[in-house]
């Protein structure tokens, strides 16, 4: 089936360590995303990309980088500078209105990281 | 700059009554797409709908309705006769459909309990 896969489901860091978030989607999609979400909060954009090898800041980039080597992967490192790492990140894709798709989003299962 | 407000955080009825869901929105662009997603406790946004600024037909699915209203900027949620399984959390979501847009601007979210 299509989708979008998100891994690890839980994870857990100790303060100071790197860890990467991998998202992988078999629906052809040329758009990626990765949102946070904190309880209680709404989804904020972390970063986007398009194409294979481009990608944008969103709104709270900062602590945060990605790749995009492959169109099927769009794996988020959270890094030591992010402050406040604990939370539920979501991964989605999206065909994108010039690839004749309406705009909707796909999600991933979405991935919680605590930091201990 | 787009903008989408959910007035409501939480809202709680039993089981059997009909709800609504509000979602206000500002956009200066003429063409968008309007979507509804549910994220029920594993986590995953599900999307619902999406209506494009276009067709203001109002729209029926099973137990579930939407009220788009251009001239108000809202495109309301309604669930008749809920049940337990519509307990989760409900975020309304716009995209301008202009070329380049990818962002999806989402609003806070409405938690909604179902009470038995």
């Amino acid at each position: 089936d299509g989708g979008i896969t998100q891994s690890p489901k839980y994870l857990f860091r100790k303060e100071g360590q790197n860890v990467t978030l991998s998202c992988e989607q078999n629906l052809n999609h040329d758009a990626m995303y990765w949102y946070r979400q904190d309880p209680g909060q709404g989804l904020r954009l972390i970063y986007y990309s398009q194409i294979v090898n481009d990608f944008q800041k969103g709104d709270i980039a900062e602590g945060y980088s990605v790749s995009r080597e492959k169109k099927e992967s769009f794996p988020l490192t959270v890094t030591s500078a992010q402050k406040n790492p604990t939370a539920f990140y979501l991964c989605a894709s999206r065909r994108g209105l010039a690839g004749g798709g309406a705009g909707e989003l796909f999600f991933g299962e979405g991935s919680r990281l605590t930091v201990l | 700059a787009q903008k989408v407000t959910q007035a409501q955080t939480e809202i709680s009825v039993v089981e059997k009554e009909d709800v609504t869901l509000d979602c206000v929105y500002e956009t200066r662009d003429t063409t968008y797409y309007l979507f509804w997603y549910k994220q029920p406790p594993s986590g995953e946004l599900v999307f619902l709908i999406r209506r494009n600024s276009f067709d203001e037909q109002n729209e029926i699915s099973g137990r579930y309705s939407w009220n788009f209203q251009k001239s108000t900027s809202s495109f309301n949620f309604t669930i008749t006769a809920s049940q337990v399984v519509d307990s989760a959390v409900y975020f309304c979501a716009l995209i301008p459909i202009i070329q380049g847009a990818q962002k999806l601007v989402f609003g806070q979210g409405t938690r909604l309990t179902i009470n038995p």
